[in-house]
């Protein structure tokens, strides 16, 4: 059965820094390119970022680059969100997400980890 | 970036009655090598993370009843619930994954019972 579980969401100020982990179980997880995707509460899904499968290639939206960083250990099976200077506009939960075959949609979430940007 | 519009925002319909769903994208995700356009739907519950109901616009997830259907192709998309179910109340999401350098979903549409 095919799991992801992030971790790592909480309270931090404006400015500061989070880092968030992704487990992933119950398939390989080195050959499936992974996405985060957030929800800010009562709003819609935004796309954040996603990484290929072996970590060569990144892409990020506008609102989160050259502050969030994208990363995968293939051989922890986890999948990871670096995320500094951090802004109000950034609380959502944050999810994980699998690319279910190559260049294809998106088939397994995470539950989400909630993330709280505030003073 | 491709960006993706949702009609509309919110719909209220009857227990068995059909609902309707458009997804229009600011640019063509069919891919004209294979001749698949790039658009998923997909459901979320209260509490719930999403869930994956077609891709390829018109291919039906594993497991996902025959009531939901898409349609469309280039920059024009439907979800259709032919008979709605008390259970199909939840926001839909149409996403495009035709470029691999985003991921834009649409801004949802909210299904209620009327």
């Amino acid at each position: 059965e095919v799991q992801l579980v992030e971790s790592g969401g909480g309270l931090v100020q404006p400015g500061g820094s989070l880092r968030l982990s992704c487990a992933a179980s119950g398939f390989t997880f080195s050959s499936y390119w992974m996405h985060w995707v957030r929800q800010a509460p009562g709003k819609g899904l935004v796309w954040v970022s996603r990484i290929n499968s072996d970590g060569s290639s990144t892409s990020y939206a506008d609102s989160v680059k050259g502050r969030f960083t994208i990363s995968r250990d293939n051989a922890k099976n986890t999948l990871y969100l670096q995320m500094n200077s951090l802004r109000a506009e950034d609380t959502a939960v944050y999810y994980c997400a699998r690319v279910g075959m190559v260049r294809g949609p998106i088939d397994y979430w995470g539950q989400g980890t909630l993330v709280t940007v505030s003073s | 970036d491709i960006v993706m519009t949702q009609s509309p925002d919110s719909l209220a319909v009857s227990l068995g009655e059909r609902a309707t769903i458009n997804c229009k994208s600011s640019q063509s995700v069919l891919y004209s090598s294979n001749n698949k356009n790039y658009l998923a739907w997909y459901q979320q519950k209260p509490g719930q993370p999403p869930k994956l109901l077609i891709y390829w616009a018109s291919t039906r997830e594993s497991g996902v009843p025959d009531r939901f259907s898409g349609s469309g192709s280039g920059t024009d998309f439907t979800l259709t619930i032919s008979s709605l179910q008390a259970e199909d109340v939840a926001v839909y999401y149409c996403q495009q994954y035709y470029s691999t350098h985003s991921g834009a979903f649409g801004q949802g549409t909210k299904v209620e019972i009327k």
